[in-house]
């Protein structure tokens, strides 16, 4: 069955632009979950949607915001970039909200790299 | 103190050797218990998934959860080269929704 597919995989923003960043989860797959990553850091939760409606958000600004369609796909958005946004983005599906009955499945994740 | 740590090695063994990697915890309201996997350049990948104490085996792979010691642990038997790869613990609770509580990663070298 075909994976959990981000795109887009490479992306370079200058400072103060926005992005969004997309994400189609399993078929199946009604959680969402998204995730930054940088060599400091690791991975930091960013938030998860669940039937469209936002269960958890990590200790991020208000400039990372996100949605979930009602085919479950998801976006997030960054607005007004820093440089230190630069990080790997990583979105994660699950049959059910918390990933309890089969854990979460990645995606390769988004390369976004701010100058 | 993190609520999670993970020694980030990196860690180095021979080819054959087995593996040993652990995660220590803080909070004893935490149930859910995941090992994953990550190569370079992707996404990380579910290795083993236990609720509660116990142990759990997948091939060469055991995950053990010992809750009086808050502390659980990853076993690699027979390693191979291609087990090279940081390995990730993470955990959740009832009380905070589930949200996935991360060590930082092990990164492991097998040399062959």
């Amino acid at each position: 069955k075909a994976g959990v597919t981000q795109t887009p995989r490479y992306l370079i923003k200058t400072r103060g632009q926005q992005v969004t960043l997309s994400c189609s989860p399993i078929s199946g797959h009604r959680s969402v979950s998204w995730y930054q990553q940088t060599p400091g850091q690791g991975l930091q939760f960013l938030f998860e949607y669940f039937s469209e409606t936002q269960r958890n958000k990590g200790n991020f600004p208000g400039r990372f915001s996100g949605r979930q369609f009602s085919n479950s796909r998801s976006e997030m958005n960054v607005s007004t970039l820093e440089l230190g946004d630069s990080a790997l983005y990583l979105c994660a599906s699950s049959l059910e909200y918390g990933g309890l009955v089969d854990g979460y499945t990645f995606g390769s994740g988004t390369r976004l790299t701010v100058v | 103190q993190k609520e999670v740590e993970q020694d980030p090695g990196p860690l180095s063994v021979p080819e054959g050797a087995i593996v040993s990697l652990n995660c220590t915890y803080s909070n004893s309201a935490f149930q859910y218990f995941m090992w994953y996997r990550q190569y370079s350049r992707k996404g990380p990948e579910l290795l083993m998934y236990t609720y509660s104490s116990g142990n759990k085996e997948d091939g060469r792979f055991t995950a053990q959860v010992d809750k009086s010691s808050k502390y659980i642990s990853l076993f690699i038997r027979d390693s191979q080269p291609s087990d090279s790869a940081t390995y990730l613990c993470a955990m959740s609770r009832i009380h905070s929704n589930y949200q996935l509580i991360w060590g930082a990663g092990t990164k492991l070298i097998i040399k062959p």
